[in-house]
Protein backbone atom coordinates (compact mmCIF):
# COMPACT_ATOMS: atom_id res chain seq x y z
CA UNK A 1 0.00 0.00 0.00
CA UNK A 2 1.46 3.52 -1.16
CA UNK A 3 2.24 5.46 1.75
CA UNK A 4 2.54 9.24 1.56
CA UNK A 5 4.84 11.62 4.23
CA UNK A 6 4.98 14.80 4.31
CA UNK A 7 7.18 17.26 7.13
CA UNK A 8 6.52 19.07 8.81
CA UNK A 9 3.20 18.98 9.61
CA UNK A 10 3.34 22.89 10.92
CA UNK A 11 5.65 25.28 10.00
CA UNK A 12 5.99 28.39 11.05
CA UNK A 13 8.45 31.23 9.38
CA UNK A 14 8.90 34.58 9.39
CA UNK A 15 8.69 36.87 6.24
CA UNK A 16 11.55 36.41 4.06
CA UNK A 17 12.90 33.29 5.05
CA UNK A 18 13.41 30.34 3.06
CA UNK A 19 11.76 26.70 4.16
CA UNK A 20 11.10 23.48 2.22
CA UNK A 21 8.80 21.13 2.59
CA UNK A 22 9.54 17.08 1.99
CA UNK A 23 7.21 14.32 0.79
CA UNK A 24 8.33 11.07 0.55
CA UNK A 25 6.36 7.94 -0.46
CA UNK A 26 6.67 4.63 -0.16
CA UNK A 27 6.60 2.53 -3.65
CA UNK A 28 7.46 3.70 -7.30
CA UNK A 29 4.99 6.52 -8.87
CA UNK A 30 5.31 8.07 -12.06
CA UNK A 31 3.37 11.23 -11.06
CA UNK A 32 3.44 14.01 -8.38
CA UNK A 33 1.53 16.46 -7.96
CA UNK A 34 1.28 19.76 -5.08
CA UNK A 35 -1.81 21.29 -3.84
CA UNK A 36 -2.91 24.40 -1.78
CA UNK A 37 -5.88 24.51 0.23
CA UNK A 38 -6.97 27.47 2.61
CA UNK A 39 -8.68 27.21 5.44
CA UNK A 40 -12.36 25.81 4.59
CA UNK A 41 -11.65 26.07 0.96
CA UNK A 42 -10.78 22.99 -1.35
CA UNK A 43 -7.77 22.50 -3.42
CA UNK A 44 -5.87 24.46 -5.61
CA UNK A 45 -3.13 22.71 -7.92
CA UNK A 46 0.24 24.44 -8.06
CA UNK A 47 2.46 21.59 -9.75
CA UNK A 48 2.42 18.48 -11.48
CA UNK A 49 5.78 16.77 -11.57
CA UNK A 50 6.20 13.67 -13.96
CA UNK A 51 9.91 12.58 -14.18
CA UNK A 52 12.65 12.39 -12.30
CA UNK A 53 14.89 15.78 -11.95
CA UNK A 54 11.51 17.73 -12.72
CA UNK A 55 11.95 20.71 -11.21
CA UNK A 56 9.10 23.46 -11.52
CA UNK A 57 8.77 27.32 -10.39
CA UNK A 58 5.83 29.64 -9.91
CA UNK A 59 6.46 32.44 -7.87
CA UNK A 60 7.91 31.75 -4.54
CA UNK A 61 7.67 28.49 -4.73
CA UNK A 62 9.68 25.70 -6.31
CA UNK A 63 9.02 21.87 -6.40
CA UNK A 64 11.01 19.23 -7.84
CA UNK A 65 10.93 15.31 -7.98
CA UNK A 66 14.09 12.99 -7.01
CA UNK A 67 11.87 9.31 -8.07
CA UNK A 68 15.04 7.07 -7.37
CA UNK A 69 14.72 8.28 -3.24
CA UNK A 70 10.89 8.35 -3.51
CA UNK A 71 10.95 12.32 -2.63
CA UNK A 72 9.59 15.74 -3.42
CA UNK A 73 10.43 18.97 -1.99
CA UNK A 74 8.31 22.06 -2.36
CA UNK A 75 10.82 24.93 -1.58
CA UNK A 76 9.78 28.74 -0.62
CA UNK A 77 11.65 31.14 -0.97
CA UNK A 78 11.60 34.61 1.11
CA UNK A 79 8.22 33.87 2.47
CA UNK A 80 4.90 36.42 2.75
CA UNK A 81 2.01 36.49 4.39
CA UNK A 82 -0.26 35.34 1.46
CA UNK A 83 1.37 32.15 1.31
CA UNK A 84 -0.08 30.74 4.87
CA UNK A 85 -2.17 27.87 3.96
CA UNK A 86 -2.11 24.47 4.07
CA UNK A 87 0.01 22.52 1.77
CA UNK A 88 -0.52 18.66 0.21
CA UNK A 89 1.45 16.17 -1.81
CA UNK A 90 -0.10 13.78 -3.61
CA UNK A 91 0.88 10.55 -5.61
CA UNK A 92 -0.57 8.82 -8.20
CA UNK A 93 0.48 6.01 -10.59
CA UNK A 94 -0.89 5.80 -14.36
CA UNK A 95 -2.03 2.39 -14.01
CA UNK A 96 -4.63 3.87 -11.18
CA UNK A 97 -5.71 6.91 -13.39
CA UNK A 98 -7.78 9.21 -10.60
CA UNK A 99 -6.32 7.88 -7.85
CA UNK A 100 -4.10 10.04 -5.42
CA UNK A 101 -3.17 8.97 -2.28
CA UNK A 102 -2.15 12.30 -0.12
CA UNK A 103 0.27 13.02 2.59
CA UNK A 104 -1.36 14.66 5.87
CA UNK A 105 -0.57 18.04 4.91
CA UNK A 106 1.95 20.89 5.86
CA UNK A 107 0.35 23.79 7.54
CA UNK A 108 2.60 26.87 6.94
CA UNK A 109 1.93 30.21 8.96
CA UNK A 110 3.80 33.05 7.50
CA UNK A 111 4.13 35.52 10.45
CA UNK A 112 5.47 39.18 9.71
CA UNK B 1 -14.80 28.29 -19.09
CA UNK B 2 -17.09 27.31 -15.84
CA UNK B 3 -14.70 25.07 -13.22
CA UNK B 4 -16.13 21.99 -11.89
CA UNK B 5 -19.06 22.76 -9.37
CA UNK B 6 -20.40 20.64 -6.65
CA UNK B 7 -23.89 20.43 -5.68
CA UNK B 8 -24.89 21.48 -2.71
CA UNK B 9 -22.46 23.12 -0.86
CA UNK B 10 -23.47 22.90 2.36
CA UNK B 11 -25.93 19.41 3.55
CA UNK B 12 -27.08 18.68 7.16
CA UNK B 13 -28.22 15.19 7.53
CA UNK B 14 -29.52 12.77 10.09
CA UNK B 15 -27.73 9.48 11.29
CA UNK B 16 -29.53 6.55 9.20
CA UNK B 17 -30.64 8.92 6.35
CA UNK B 18 -29.12 8.64 2.44
CA UNK B 19 -27.43 11.37 0.58
CA UNK B 20 -26.63 12.15 -3.14
CA UNK B 21 -23.82 14.43 -3.98
CA UNK B 22 -23.39 15.81 -7.64
CA UNK B 23 -20.87 16.66 -9.80
CA UNK B 24 -19.98 18.52 -13.17
CA UNK B 25 -16.85 18.08 -14.61
CA UNK B 26 -14.99 21.10 -16.78
CA UNK B 27 -15.84 20.84 -20.42
CA UNK B 28 -13.80 18.28 -22.03
CA UNK B 29 -12.81 16.09 -19.31
CA UNK B 30 -13.95 12.21 -19.26
CA UNK B 31 -12.74 11.57 -16.11
CA UNK B 32 -14.19 12.03 -12.19
CA UNK B 33 -12.67 11.63 -8.77
CA UNK B 34 -14.05 11.49 -5.62
CA UNK B 35 -12.32 11.98 -2.28
CA UNK B 36 -13.06 12.50 1.22
CA UNK B 37 -11.72 14.98 3.02
CA UNK B 38 -12.04 15.05 7.56
CA UNK B 39 -10.55 17.42 8.98
CA UNK B 40 -7.39 17.99 9.64
CA UNK B 41 -6.44 15.80 6.88
CA UNK B 42 -5.38 14.75 3.87
CA UNK B 43 -8.18 14.24 0.78
CA UNK B 44 -8.90 10.44 1.12
CA UNK B 45 -10.13 8.48 -2.81
CA UNK B 46 -13.18 6.81 -2.85
CA UNK B 47 -13.94 7.14 -6.17
CA UNK B 48 -12.59 7.29 -10.09
CA UNK B 49 -14.99 7.20 -13.54
CA UNK B 50 -13.65 7.60 -16.63
CA UNK B 51 -16.64 7.33 -19.59
CA UNK B 52 -18.92 6.34 -17.45
CA UNK B 53 -17.06 3.28 -15.86
CA UNK B 54 -15.76 2.63 -13.01
CA UNK B 55 -12.06 2.46 -12.83
CA UNK B 56 -11.00 2.87 -9.32
CA UNK B 57 -12.44 2.19 -5.90
CA UNK B 58 -10.80 3.11 -2.19
CA UNK B 59 -11.13 1.29 0.79
CA UNK B 60 -14.62 2.63 1.60
CA UNK B 61 -17.61 0.68 2.80
CA UNK B 62 -20.64 -0.76 0.51
CA UNK B 63 -22.82 2.22 1.64
CA UNK B 64 -20.56 4.19 -0.79
CA UNK B 65 -21.53 4.42 -4.50
CA UNK B 66 -21.12 6.39 -7.14
CA UNK B 67 -21.78 6.72 -11.23
CA UNK B 68 -21.02 8.81 -14.04
CA UNK B 69 -23.72 9.87 -16.66
CA UNK B 70 -23.26 10.48 -20.45
CA UNK B 71 -22.67 14.22 -19.89
CA UNK B 72 -20.10 12.91 -17.52
CA UNK B 73 -21.52 14.41 -14.37
CA UNK B 74 -21.10 12.58 -11.52
CA UNK B 75 -23.21 11.52 -8.26
CA UNK B 76 -21.58 10.02 -5.58
CA UNK B 77 -24.74 8.14 -3.01
CA UNK B 78 -23.47 7.75 0.78
CA UNK B 79 -26.46 5.42 2.20
CA UNK B 80 -27.06 4.63 5.68
CA UNK B 81 -25.14 7.87 7.20
CA UNK B 82 -23.35 7.63 10.56
CA UNK B 83 -21.55 10.42 12.14
CA UNK B 84 -18.50 9.53 11.15
CA UNK B 85 -19.35 10.32 7.55
CA UNK B 86 -19.41 14.00 8.23
CA UNK B 87 -16.89 15.53 6.04
CA UNK B 88 -16.21 17.53 3.41
CA UNK B 89 -16.51 15.63 -0.21
CA UNK B 90 -14.54 16.77 -2.77
CA UNK B 91 -14.68 16.40 -6.80
CA UNK B 92 -11.70 16.04 -9.31
CA UNK B 93 -11.97 16.13 -13.07
CA UNK B 94 -8.90 15.62 -15.28
CA UNK B 95 -7.94 15.60 -19.31
CA UNK B 96 -5.85 12.47 -19.53
CA UNK B 97 -5.55 10.49 -16.23
CA UNK B 98 -4.07 12.99 -14.22
CA UNK B 99 -0.75 13.78 -16.56
CA UNK B 100 -1.90 17.59 -16.72
CA UNK B 101 -3.02 17.60 -13.25
CA UNK B 102 -6.36 17.46 -11.98
CA UNK B 103 -9.40 20.38 -10.99
CA UNK B 104 -11.16 20.17 -7.63
CA UNK B 105 -14.69 21.57 -6.99
CA UNK B 106 -15.23 23.88 -3.93
CA UNK B 107 -16.45 20.38 -2.63
CA UNK B 108 -20.19 19.34 -0.66
CA UNK B 109 -19.56 20.01 3.75
CA UNK B 110 -21.76 17.20 5.09
CA UNK B 111 -22.87 17.37 8.52
CA UNK B 112 -24.42 13.85 10.15
CA UNK B 113 -26.17 14.62 13.10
Amino acid sequence: ELKVEQNPLFLSMQEGKNYTIYCNYSTTSDRLYWYRQDPGKSLESLFVLLSNGAVKQEGRLMASLDTKARLSTLHITAAVHDLSATYFCAVGLNTNAGKSTFGDGTTLTVKP
Amino acid sequence: DAGVTQSPTHLIKTRGQHVTLRCSPISGHKSVSWYQQVLGQGPQFIFQYYEKEERGRGNFPDRFSARQFPNYSSELNVNALLLGDSALYLCASSLEAGRYGYTFGSGTRLTVV
